[in-house]
């Protein structure tokens, strides 16, 4: 089954790090873009990092430029995020997705791991 | 980033038609083919239901359709069943952006 699992969620201070792990199932990762989509509480979804099939290339959206890093590990079929220098409103689940594929769509997503930014 | 704007809300009666816009700009919506859908029931992740505009994953529902016509992508779903009842979200490739998602729509089943 194709299916994506995050983990590394959690409760932060601001001004602190955390890193997500998302590690892929089901399919050839080494085929794929991978994306990072968060959504903060009540809020709609918002598109945050992705990373090309090799790691060469990467895109983030304007907000966490600077703080964030994406990374993946093919030979682990994992994908990563290192989030610093956090903010409250990081605040949000972050889910992990397949793509861009699909002329620019997201088809497969994990559930989502929660991040929380407070002191 | 470039924004897209979908209404904040829509309804319709078991059995009705509904469309959804996502409204975007020249470098986004307008510019390019890459526009997708998805679907999001509370408490679950965003499930893929429209890409390149008009295209259906398989498994989806040949009652969900897409289309576009100059900066506006549409969203409509025939037939109305009470399990289409969720949040709604386009999503456009830009040029400045590059990936950005409409604010979302809730979409209630009478």
């Amino acid at each position: 089954e194709v299916q994506l699992v995050e983990s590394g969620g959690g409760l932060v201070q601001p001004g602190g790090s955390l890193r997500l792990s998302c590690v892929a199932y089901g399919y050839t990762f080494t085929d794929y873009w991978m994306s990072w989509v968060r959504q903060a509480p009540g809020k709609g979804l918002e598109w945050v990092a992705n990373i090309k099939q090799d790691g060469s290339e990467k895109h983030f959206v304007d907000s966490v430029k600077g703080r964030f890093t994406i990374s993946r590990d093919n030979a682990k079929n994992s994908l990563f995020l290192q989030m610093g220098t956090l903010r409250p409103e990081d605040t949000a689940i972050y889910f992990c997705a397949r793509g861009p594929h699909l002329g620019d769509a997201f088809d497969i997503w994990g559930q989502g791991t929660l991040v929380t930014v407070a002191s | 980033q470039s924004a897209l704007t979908q209404p904040a809300s829509v309804s319709g009666s078991l059995g009705q038609s509904i469309t959804i816009s996502c409204t975007g700009s020249y470098s986004g919506v307008g510019g390019y083919d890459f526009v997708s859908w998805y679907q999001q029931h509370p408490g679950r992740a965003p499930k893929l239901i429209i890409y390149r505009i008009s295209n259906r994953p398989s498994g989806v529902s040949d009652r969900f359709s897409g289309s576009k016509s100059g900066n506006t992508a549409s969203l409509t779903i025939s037939g109305l069943q009470a399990e289409d009842e969720a949040q709604y979200y386009c999503n456009s490739y830009t040029s400045s952006g590059p990936w950005v998602f409409g604010g979302g729509t809730k979409l209630t089943v009478l």
